[in-house]
């Protein structure tokens, strides 16, 4: 089976623009998580979805979003970029809802905002 | 959530032991991960304990103790290719479902 797959692999953005990041989860696999990881904060829980619902979300602001669609890819927007945004935003796929579950990374999108 | 402490850096020399220490807060705990994260990669899961004890996957082993709220990865006959970071992660109850709390990650330097 093909692994978890993200797009665009890097992107640069500016400050106020918005970015939407597409995942891919492994074919079979139902729910998807999107992380952020920073130096300073480490990885950080953004949101999951489960069959087109968002089940948990983390504590981030209003500007972040996501949505899955039937063939469960989902895609994550940020809206009126910050620079403190700039990050490497990874997804990860599970077969089921089962929390304990091994979730599946895909290699991440870097985004930077100048 | 729950906080999750784990030392910055460690390093050690190629063919010896190794202990990463994790320590978490135990409220709606349910079940700790251990993650591998080389430099510019992503993730790979390592391990996954709920019950106390250790659970060994051949040079990897991990340990929990539910009451202490603290865990283990302990790596033996180290090699040059475990030099990376290494991510625990606390599952616990969140707003809606279970979710995964990391913590910042140890950065493992293995030297010849």
């Amino acid at each position: 089976k093909a692994g978890v797959t993200q797009t665009p692999r890097y992107l640069i953005k500016t400050r106020g623009q918005q970015v939407t990041l597409s995942c891919s989860p492994i074919s079979g696999h139902r729910s998807v998580s999107w992380y952020q990881q920073t130096p300073g904060q480490g990885l950080q829980f953004l949101f999951e979805y489960f069959s087109e619902t968002q089940r948990n979300k983390g504590n981030f602001p209003g500007r972040f979003s996501g949505r899955q669609f039937s063939n469960s890819r989902s895609e994550m927007n940020v809206s009126t970029l910050e620079l403190g945004d700039s990050a490497l935003y990874l997804c990860a796929s599970r077969e089921t809802g089962a929390p304990n579950n091994e979730q599946f990374f895909g290699p991440g999108t870097r985004l930077t905002v100048l | 959530g729950q906080n999750i402490d784990q030392p910055t850096e460690m390093t050690a020399t190629e063919g010896a032991i190794v202990q990463i220490n994790c320590t978490y807060q135990t409220s709606g705990f349910n079940g700790l991960f251990w993650y591998q994260q080389h430099a510019g990669e992503a993730p790979t899961f390592l391990s996954y304990n709920v019950l106390d004890g250790l659970e060994e996957k051949g040079r990897f082993s991990s340990f929990l103790s539910r009451s202490k709220g603290y865990s283990y990865l302990l790596l033996k006959e180290l090699q040059m290719k475990d030099s990376a970071s290494y991510l625990c992660a606390s599952l616990s109850p969140g707003a809606g479902s279970y979710q995964l709390t990391f913590g910042k990650g140890t950065k493992l330097s293995v030297i010849p």
